[in-house]
């Protein structure tokens, strides 16, 4: 089945830097790719929806200045959590539709965030 | 009204019995719909899709799907505590947009 790679698993970072995490389709193109947040014991909410070559399409309350994506090639899409807060500490995940046609969504493994 | 909606759990069921996760949905025009599954720490991961009213089997899973009363349940039989985890209802609407539940955490007792 499609495979979606997410990297780093882990990271730690100091208040105020910016943290880029990256999403690759490994073999498959995806035009699309969904970025997911998910806070201790909450379920997935959608952050944004990465489109290649296009701006990415937002969920309501979701700054698009602090979360920046950059969809630039049909296999990768990254999230730029820039000058990171402790609330931003989160568990990131992405995910793409399986090109199969069964339109299920493939989920990276995830990305822990903490903020120092 | 939420959307998707699931009882939080835990659900305990004890090992090598019958579990029902049970998954309403808010959206009559919803299209598709999945059970996922995630163990703590892990991002989740597909068990299931059911399109079609009825049921549908995969090994020790059970879909059961009933758009008239907006209801999807998964059913997992010979619970093994392996399978303790959070269930994710997922909806899909308007062909694009999947909405997720909040999750029933399952725990199967040795």
């Amino acid at each position: 089945g499609a495979v979606v790679s997410q990297h780093p698993s882990w990271v730690i970072c100091k208040s105020g830097t910016s943290v880029k995490i990256e999403c690759r389709s490994l073999d498959f193109q995806a035009t699309t790719m969904f970025w997911y947040r998910q806070f201790p014991k909450q379920s997935l909410m959608l952050m944004a929806t990465s489109n290649e070559g296009s701006k990415a399409t937002y969920e309501q309350g979701v700054e698009k200045d602090k979360f920046l994506i950059n969809h630039a090639s049909l296999t990768l899409s990254t999230l730029t959590v820039t000058s990171a807060h402790p609330e931003d500490s989160s568990f990131y995940i992405c995910s793409a539709r399986d090109p199969s046609g069964a339109n299920v969504l493939t989920f990276g493994a995830g990305s822990r965030l903490t903020v120092l | 009204q939420k959307e998707v909606e699931q009882n939080s759990g835990p659900l305990s069921v004890p090992e090598g019995a019958i579990a029902s996760l049970n998954c309403t949905y808010s959206d009559r025009g919803s299209q598709s719909f999945f059970w996922y599954r995630q163990y703590s720490g892990k991002s989740p991961e597909l068990i299931m899709f059911i399109y079609s009213n009825g049921d549908k089997e995969d090994g020790r899973f059970t879909a059961q799907l009933n758009k008239a009363s907006q209801y999807v349940s998964l059913l997992i039989r010979d619970s093994q505590p392996s399978d303790s985890a959070t269930y994710l209802c997922a909806v899909v609407r308007n062909g694009q947009n999947f909405v997720f539940g909040p999750g029933t955490r399952l725990s199967v007792l040795p």
